[in-house]
């Protein structure tokens, strides 16, 4: 069953420092999205893309953060210079088409910001 | 915030059925009802969804009420391998967002 992957699985920075998470989507799908979940807490939408465009994004997704597809199956999400905040672990997930349709979601990457 | 709310925990024994309720009264026509669940350091799983009609799939059923505005995921044997938060997330036609609530935790119990 297709599925999408996430690396790394767990990366540690020092505050300031730029981060790269990196998903694989399900090769079909044309929407990708970025979640992010602090500890003990709900699971937060960050942005959505499609057709190289971010299609709508949250307060939580400022400036330092950014994504991009650079090739045809990756899917980046960008942290400029990262906050002790920013410790969380992120999802990405895709989707066939928006939000009406099943979103897939990958197994995580937990970032440590110290 | 989230549209829907769900009771905070449950529990059930092992191999016994499992109804989770949702209440999403502020549905419209066009809105879903998603199912998810999420193990422990894990990302969210897709359970099961539905619009009008109950619908089947291998891991659970999805009774959605006549008038929409409540629906209940049957796990129809419990194991303690569903022990998880479940999510039920009402996804609205023209986002592209899921706002997910704080969901129910499971316990099964052996």
């Amino acid at each position: 069953e297709p599925e999408v992957t996430q690396t790394p699985s767990h990366q540690v920075t020092q505050m300031g420092q730029e981060v790269i998470l990196r998903c694989v989507p399900i090769s079909n799908h044309l929407y990708f999205y970025w979640y992010r979940q602090i500890l003990g807490q709900k699971v937060e939408f960050l942005v959505s893309f499609y057709n190289n465009e971010i299609s709508e994004k949250s307060e939580i997704f400022d400036d330092q953060f950014s994504v991009e597809r650079p090739d045809g199956s990756n899917f980046t999400l960008k942290i400029r210079s990262t906050k002790l905040e920013d410790s969380a672990m992120y999802f990405c997930a895709s989707s066939a088409s928006p939000a009406q349709e099943t979103q897939y979601f990958g197994p995580g990457t937990r970032l440590l910001v110290l | 915030d989230a549209k829907t709310t769900q009771p905070n925990s449950m529990e059930s024994n092992e191999e016994e059925p499992v109804h989770l309720p949702c209440n999403h009264s502020t549905i419209s026509g066009t809105d879903y009802i998603h199912w998810y669940r999420q193990l422990p350091s894990q990302g969210p799983e897709y359970v099961i969804h539905g619009l009008t009609s109950n619908v089947n799939n291998r891991m659970a059923s999805l009774a959605i009420a006549e008038d929409r505005k409540s629906s209940t995921l049957i796990l129809h044997r419990a194991t303690l391998r569903d022990a998880a938060v479940y999510y039920c997330i009402q996804t609205t036609s023209g986002t592209y967002k899921y706002i997910f609530g704080t969901g129910t935790r499971l316990k099964v119990l052996a």
